[in-house]
């Protein structure tokens, strides 16, 4: 069975960056597509960006694309998710997901509270 | 891109049914079976309900159900319980990247 298990909580000043970690136990870590969501607190959910481990590349969603790095470590089999310029705007939730069939994202680590605050 | 359109908010009777909307473009919804829905209980991760619009993962109670018609997709659950009091959220692939919608309180009266 696979698990994502992510990095504890962080706590930020604004400008500065965060780098969050979600390591996979169980299945075959490089073949699936992982990505990154985030919730603001008492908002719906929002796709950051994602990576197929096997092909290195990531993809990223358009508001975040000159502010977010995401990469995957095959040898660990962790994901990262580095947010740059960090502002409050960023206090949010950061979810790591995978696949398992199809196109629904199956496995979702348990959360990292990101705040961002002076 | 914009998310995705769903209700705000939805309720039913125990037993009864309701269907929840999703609505996009012909760029998202409308172009891609790659339409998933998630459940998300207060303080908990979403959990994935439906995927490529009509699938149910192992599970999954067969009360709940997916459908698309154009660029609208709708997730249908039958038999309403108390526990499925929770926020709904529909998902769409697009060609550079996934779309959410702004999801939909579910409360079961």
């Amino acid at each position: 069975q696979v698990q994502l298990v992510q990095s504890g909580a962080e706590v930020k000043k604004p400008g500065s960056s965060v780098k969050v970690s979600c390591k996979a136990s169980g299945g075959t870590f490089r073949n699936y597509a992982i990505s990154w969501v985030r919730q603001a607190p008492g908002q719906g959910l929002e796709w950051m960006g994602g990576i197929i481990p096997i092909f290195g590349t990531a993809n990223y969603a358009q508001k975040f694309q000159d502010r977010v790095t995401i990469t995957a470590d095959e040898s660990t089999s962790t994901a990262y998710m580095e947010l740059s310029s960090l502002r409050s705007e960023d206090t949010a939730v950061y979810y790591c997901a995978r696949r398992k069939a199809g196109s629904g994202w199956y496995y979702w680590g348990q959360g990292t509270l990101v705040t961002v605050s002076s | 891109q914009s998310a995705l359109t769903q209700p705000a908010s939805v309720s039913g009777s125990p037993g009864q049914s309701i269907t929840i909307s999703c609505t996009g473009t012909s760029s998202d919804v409308g172009d891609y079976n790659y339409v998933s829905w998630y459940q998300q209980h207060p303080g908990k991760a979403p959990k994935l309900m439906i995927y490529d619009v009509s699938n149910r993962p192992s599970g999954v109670s067969n009360r709940f159900s997916g459908s698309k018609s154009g660029n609208t997709a709708s997730l249908t659950i039958s038999g309403l319980q108390a526990e499925d009091e929770a926020d709904y959220y529909c998902s769409s692939y697009t060609s550079s990247s996934t779309l959410f919608g702004g999801g939909t309180k579910l409360t079961v009266l």
